[in-house]
């Protein structure tokens, strides 16, 4: 069965700090990670998918198949970072998307 | 290109009734999924539709369903509406399965 863990419901930091959203996966085949990002009364978003290797808003994931993780990291965060980030898997074929419970990250000034 | 449109975008309704939900996707996109997002349980998948077939479904009561109709567009029906079937509905549209999805501003019901 497809499972996608964030264990922080809520990540608070200050401007300039580092920034990492954790997130496990359980899944025995090969699976296609994706960040989610929804900010305040917007809609849900695509921010990163593993496959494309792409750095979005200073964001950047890598897909760790021994920990199995795609923890979502930024150097600097910024306050306009500050949203809800999901998690999400899908696994191989025309499988389904799994998302995680998410984390607020609150970036203060 | 227009985007993922819901309707209608707020609801209440009151136990054992049913309700219908409709999506537009983007022109163009024959993929469509149903979630329900919850302050307790987060997002979760309900179903997945492509030309018109549901090709994916969640671990959801037979109460839910849902259709496509050759315009892509898609509804998805609950009967017998329970309390805590009060969420936000959202829908995300795709080219095709397993592509990108684009997700809508989602419809809140209320059951009371």
């Amino acid at each position: 069965a497809q499972r996608v863990t964030q264990p922080e419901k809520l990540l608070s930091v200050f401007k300039g700090a580092p920034v990492e959203l954790k997130c496990n996966y359980s899944y025995s085949g090969s699976p296609e990670l994706f960040w989610y990002v929804q900010y305040s009364r917007q809609r849900l978003q695509l921010l990163l998918r593993h496959i494309s290797r792409e750095s979005i808003k200073g964001f950047t994931a890598d897909l760790n198949k021994g920990e199995t993780s795609f923890h979502l990291k930024k150097p600097f965060a910024q306050e306009e970072d500050s949203a809800m980030y999901y998690c999400a898997l899908k696994g191989t074929g025309f499988q389904k998307l799994v998302f995680g419970t998410g984390t607020r990250l609150l970036v203060s000034p | 290109k227009a985007g993922v449109t819901q309707t209608p975008r707020y609801l209440i309704k009151t136990r054992g009734q049913q309700v219908t939900l409709s999506c537009s996707p983007i022109s163009g996109h024959r993929s469509v999924s149903w979630y329900q997002q919850t302050p307790g349980q987060g997002l979760q998948f309900l179903f997945e539709y492509f030309s018109e077939t549901q090709r994916n479904k969640g671990n959801f009561p037979g109460r839910f369903s849902g259709r496509q109709f050759s315009n892509s567009r898609s509804e998805m029906n609950v009967s017998t509406l329970e309390l805590g079937d009060s969420a936000l509905y959202l829908c995300a549209s795709g080219y095709q399965q397993g592509y990108e999805q684009y997700f809508g501003p989602g419809t809140r019901l209320t059951v009371t």
